[in-house]
């Protein structure tokens, strides 16, 4: 059975750090791995999608990477923002989006 | 893409009764899922709706007690029987488009009295 998991479970920052947000799972036999982002009361929005075969993908401030031999993912935010305040949720795609524990990020200005 | 649209959009229902909730997509899709978000957690899969078989719960969820009919390709319901306060979540239905990209409907946000 597909695990995620997903650390730290919150993280609370000033403004301007880079962060790293941590998933592992444990079967790798994934189609890809996606990244969203949730805020309060709101649905999901999709950051970036990693097909199997890649190593990374990039967009604006952020960066994601897979290293599917080891079941693991990072989500990198380069000069974080108080507007990057949210929940961000990692999922792997095995037939099903099988979604992680997410981690609650905090920015303070 | 996709659009998915839910009803109701949020209830609020008394202990033991049940609801039923609604999912539509603008295109046919094979496979159609549903979760649960319970509050301050992650998404939890349901189970998978596929047209014209019977839908595949994952562990800890039953037929009796999230019965799902998926009639075509563009149309699925998510019944939730004899509700409890623990069954107060966000119910969402997912599609999987070209190229494993899902889509999310807007949620349904269910509190049981």
């Amino acid at each position: 059975k597909q695990e995620v998991t997903q650390i730290p479970a919150a993280l609370s920052v000033p403004e301007g750090e880079n962060l790293v947000l941590n998933c592992s799972f444990t079967d790798s036999a994934i189609y890809n791995l996606q990244w969203f982002r949730q805020d309060p009361g709101k649905g999901l929005t999709s950051l970036l999608l990693i097909q199997s075969s890649q190593r990374e993908q990039t967009s604006g401030r952020l960066n994601a990477s897979l290293d599917k031999s080891s079941g693991r993912s990072t989500l990198y935010i380069a000069a974080s923002q108080p507007g990057d305040s949210a929940t961000y949720l990692c999922a792997v795609d095995t037939d099903k989006l099988i979604f992680g524990t997410g981690t609650r990020l905090q920015v303070f200005p | 893409s996709a659009v998915i649209s839910q009803k109701p959009s949020r209830d609020i229902c008394q202990r033991g009764t049940s609801l039923t909730i609604q999912c539509q997509v603008d295109s046919q899709v094979t496979m159609m899922f549903w979760y649960r978000q319970q509050p301050g957690q992650s998404l939890t899969l349901i189970a998978t709706a596929n047209q014209g078989s019977e839908a595949t719960y994952e562990s800890g969820f039953v037929i009796d007690k999230f019965p799902i009919s998926r009639p075509n390709l563009t149309f699925s319901t998510l019944t939730v029987s004899n509700m409890s306060p623990e069954d107060s979540s966000i119910y969402l239905c997912s599609v999987l488009f070209s190229g494993r990209v899902p889509f999310f409907g807007p949620g349904t946000r269910l509190t049981v009295l």
